[in-house]
């Protein structure tokens, strides 16, 4: 079956523009994150939402990032006001549940001006 | 000081070597211990997922892990042109389901 998608593939956006990244998951996942992969870095957990539950955004850098999740489903990750360190490549992930193997899309590579 | 330490790379070997990729860590909570494999411009994919100590082997494969270090290690017999990706650990607390990540090691087999 289809795996996680997301879009863009690359965007490209000047300092202090706004911008949103999409996640399509695995379809029947309930869990789904977000994660900020650096150059040279391991990958940095922004958010994760499980079900109907409230999410866990304790890895958000700051009040410029925002994400959404509408219907269970797919997901926005927002970014305001982007700032160079902003850029990065983002990457969405499912599970079925908060305990299984997550599968993660290609991700969206940000490039800020 | 990091919670998982890996070393970048690259490490670079011939085809045919054995791999040798590892992870210190400092939180001795961690449970769960996994390694992805990640292609370039891909998303990571897991390879191995081990529950507390002990060697884990699916085919070319062993994930080794030493608690009483908090040291893994990842294993590669027969290393092929195809295993050329970053090799990413990551770990995860018993209490909570928030995957800790090294930073991944670069390997090139060189055929």
């Amino acid at each position: 079956g289809a795996g996680v998608s997301q879009s863009p593939s690359n965007k490209v956006t000047e300092k202090g523009k706004d911008v949103e990244l999409r996640c399509d998951p695995i379809s029947g996942h309930t869990a789904l994150y977000w994660y900020r992969q650096s150059l040279g870095q391991g990958l940095e957990f922004l958010i994760y939402f499980q079900g109907n539950s409230a999410p866990d955004k304790s890895g958000l850098p700051s009040d410029r990032f925002s994400a959404e999740r509408t219907g269970g489903s797919v997901s926005t990750l927002t970014i305001q006001r982007t700032q160079q360190e902003d850029s990065a490549v983002y990457l969405c992930a499912s599970s079925l549940t908060l305990a299984d193997t997550q599968y993660f899309g290609p991700g969206t590579r940000l490039t800020v001006l | 000081q990091k919670e998982v330490e890996q070393d970048p790379g690259p490490l670079s070997v011939p085809e045919g070597a054995i791999v040798s990729l590892n992870c210190t860590y400092s939180n001795s909570a961690f449970q769960y211990f996994m390694w992805y494999r990640q292609y370039s411009r891909k998303g990571p994919e897991l390879l191995m997922y081990t529950y507390s100590s002990g060697n884990k082997e699916d085919g070319r494969f062993t994930a080794q892990v030493d608690k009483s270090s908090k040291y893994i290690s990842l294993f590669i017999r027969d290393s092929q042109p195809s295993d050329s990706a970053t090799y990413l650990c990551a770990m995860i607390l018993d209490s909570n389901y928030q995957l800790i990540w090294g930073a991944g090691t670069k390997l090139i087999i060189k055929p």
